[in-house]
């Protein structure tokens, strides 16, 4: 199975938005929605952040927001804070009942 | 939520085994699914596999003649074996509970270095 495809970094001014792509196949992000998005800040474990798709988890800020077309999905950081500089994954179901990551996209805020 | 912790060798050599186990806490093993991730150092995060209590399991395809996953429901515990290891297996090892086929919960990560 293929990595799912991130950009490899990107950057945003606090208080800004910026969206994070996460491309996959017909056989992962097209066919389910079973996408997760993870926060990873240097050094320590990665933490979930949204599942299937558009979900967060109880604690995590309204600021982080989800969304899907087609086999792509993104990630929506609004109000962009210092705190939020860190990598982001996506991953996803897929059809051979495995998971999948991306490659991981490097967030800095100016 | 429940708590993970990976424990196992910190330094395996090339051709032989890795070994680690999860201990989950705060919850019971028999409710969901348990998964490994590793992430070599200073690159991205890649899944292993992952397993429930019935034993039911799934490998990621290039590590699937290499990887056995099991659960010990007596211990509240999971495991990750990893056969024939190379530099390439040098990497942080973490376990997670799977939840809506996200990874929800997470243990600390513990690095396993092949070398002789």
């Amino acid at each position: 199975q293929s990595a799912l495809t991130q950009p490899p970094s990107v950057s945003g001014s606090p208080g800004q938005s910026v969206t994070i792509s996460c491309t996959g196949t017909s056989s992962d992000v097209g066919s389910y929605n079973r996408v997760s998005w993870y926060q990873q800040p240097p050094g320590t474990a990665p933490k979930l952040m949204i599942y299937d798709v558009s979900n967060r988890p109880s604690g995590v800020p309204d600021r982080f927001s989800g969304s899907k077309s087609g086999d792509t999905a993104s990630l929506t950081i609004s109000g962009l804070q210092a705190e939020d500089e860190a990598d982001y994954y996506c991953s996803s179901f897929t059809s051979s009942s495995t998971l999948v990551f991306g490659g991981g996209t490097r967030l800095t805020v100016l | 939520q429940v708590q993970l912790q990976e424990s196992g060798p910190g330094l395996v050599k090339p051709s032989e085994t890795l070994s680690l186990t999860c201990t989950v806490s705060g919850g019971s093993i028999s409710s969901y699914y348990w998964s490994w991730i590793r992430q070599p150092p200073g690159k991205g995060l890649e899944w292993i596999g992952y397993i429930y209590h019935s034993g039911t399991s799934s490998y990621n395809p290039s590590l699937k003649s290499r990887v056995t996953i099991s659960v010990d429901t007596s211990k509240n515990q999971f495991s990750l074996k990893l056969s024939s290891v190379t530099a390439a297996d040098t990497a942080v090892y973490y376990c997670a509970r799977v939840g809506n086929w996200g990874l929800v919960d997470w243990g600390q990560g513990t690095l396993v270095t092949v070398s002789s």
